[in-house]
């Protein structure tokens, strides 16, 4: 059982690049959350899912865009990366509890 | 608009002396609060939460907190930390029947020998 996988751990992107960060979880959740952790900020929310086909912006949208692939995959898209998007990147699933398991983080630097 | 402050940033303590972490919420609804802890280089993990019933709730590694709907407080307790406890604790609130879920901007504990 590995819970939330994310993919990649680790990425240094020029400012301009895009890319993907992958999320899954194989607990048969509906709701699924991508967060972004900066010092002394705590974590924000950027895009959730709550359930398969639907997507909601959080408290930090712009920059991003978001695809739910199905009930498993959440996967966050930056179109063009910008300095300010270094960050820590967490994706989440929630329980029927109401408790929410996070994955081990993507750290991103964008230069 | 909801809202979590968690009151110290940081909370330097010796091994076996007692630790409060505070948190304060604000809300116009009912709401579900946790306490995540998260160890170096890790996600978060929840640590403990409330969400109906008894407003004093606990973890199995000796953690407590209680809900204080007149403050709007979750505070968290140990009465004798070990050097183990050093983490990140964050406070979150969500409202009842939400989605999303608010978060502190955490506490960082620091557990001395």
């Amino acid at each position: 059982n590995a819970g939330v996988t994310q993919t990649p751990k680790f990425q240094v992107l020029k400012t301009g690049q895009s890319m993907t960060l992958q999320c899954a979880q194989d607990m048969n959740h509906n709701s699924m959350y991508w967060y972004r952790q900066d010092p002394g900020m705590g974590l924000r929310l950027i895009y959730y899912s709550a359930s398969e086909g639907t997507t909601d912006k959080g408290e930090v949208p712009n920059g991003y865009n978001v695809s739910r692939l199905n009930k498993r995959e959440f996967s966050l898209r930056l179109e063009s990366a910008a300095p300010s998007q270094t960050s820590v990147y967490f994706c989440a699933s929630r329980a029927v509890t109401d408790t929410q398991y996070f994955g081990p983080g993507t750290r991103l630097t964008v230069l | 608009a909801q809202s979590v402050t968690q009151l110290d940033s940081q909370v330097p303590v010796f091994e076996e002396a007692p630790v409060e972490l505070r948190c304060n919420y604000s809300s116009s609804v009912s709401v579900y609060l946790f306490w995540y802890v998260q160890y170096p280089n890790q996600g978060l993990q929840l640590l403990l939460k409330y969400l109906s019933g008894s407003t004093l709730v606990e973890s199995i590694n000796g953690f407590e907190a209680e809900f204080n709907k007149s403050q709007t407080s979750f505070h968290l307790r140990k009465p004798s930390v070990h050097i183990s406890d050093t983490a990140e604790y964050f406070c979150a609130v969500t409202n009842t029947g939400g989605f999303k879920t608010i978060f502190g901007a955490g506490t960082r504990l620091f557990v001395k020998a």
